[in-house]
């Protein structure tokens, strides 16, 4: 199956400062990329479909200016938590989708990034 | 609009026996089902999909699902679970196009030994 890579693992940050994970297709070309939020023991919550080459979409209730995303290439998306607060604090998972392969109709996720804010 | 029910946060289940884990959904049109498995502090993991064809659909390590048009219900199924398949395990729906899966709200099995 195709692969998607997403960095760094874990993070630690002081709050008011700003952390940036990135996702990362690294078999197949992602023109959308999906961004989750996670709480423990919980489902995962569609932050935003970021789209290569235009703004991303927010879900309602997503503070696009606290939740920056960036998807300039076809295997990069990037998802910059700015002003971090400690109620920011949760696990991130990005996912992506091979559009040009028909017969693969799976998303493939990331392994997650686990955010800590101090 | 789609939506996926998974009725139990929690299934125990002693090693060797078989298991289940239920989904049903809602979805306008032909669905395409998953099923995905997240180990602690890790991505999801792709078990298996349901297209079209065949209602039993095998996935990997030794995973089944069986769609059920009528009960709209693809429940996740292993003959002998082991210590291992212990985890989280996410139903998921959508409809053909480039759309976003919705989840169900996650199954915690837990294999005893």
């Amino acid at each position: 199956g195709a692969v998607v890579s997403q960095h760094p693992s874990w993070v630690i940050c002081k709050s008011g400062t700003s952390v940036k994970i990135e996702c990362r297709s690294l078999d197949f070309q992602a023109t959308t990329m999906f961004w989750y939020r996670q709480f423990p023991k919980q489902s995962l919550m569609l932050m935003a479909t970021s789209n290569e080459g235009s703004k991303a979409t927010y879900e309602q209730g997503v503070e696009k200016d606290k939740f920056l995303i960036n998807h300039a290439s076809l295997t990069l998306s990037t998802l910059t938590v700015t002003s971090a607060h400690p109620e920011d604090s949760s696990f991130y998972i990005c996912s992506a989708r091979d559009l040009l392969r028909a017969n693969i109709i799976e998303a493939f996720f990331g392994q997650g990034t686990r955010l800590t804010v101090v | 609009a789609q939506s996926v029910a998974q009725p139990e946060d929690q299934v125990n289940v002693a090693e060797g026996n078989p298991l289940t884990v239920k989904c049903t959904y809602s979805v306008s049109g032909n669905p395409y089902l998953f099923w995905y498995v997240q180990y602690p502090n890790r991505g999801l993991q792709f078990l298996l999909k349901y297209i079209t064809g065949d209602n039993l659909v095998k996935g990997s390590y030794g995973f089944e699902a069986e769609f059920n048009k009528s009960q709209t219900s693809f429940h996740l199924k292993k003959p002998s679970a082991l210590v291992s398949d212990s985890a989280l395990y996410f139903c998921a729906v959508r409809v053909p196009g480039p759309r976003q899966l919705t989840f169900g709200s996650g199954t915690q099995l837990t294999v005893l030994p």
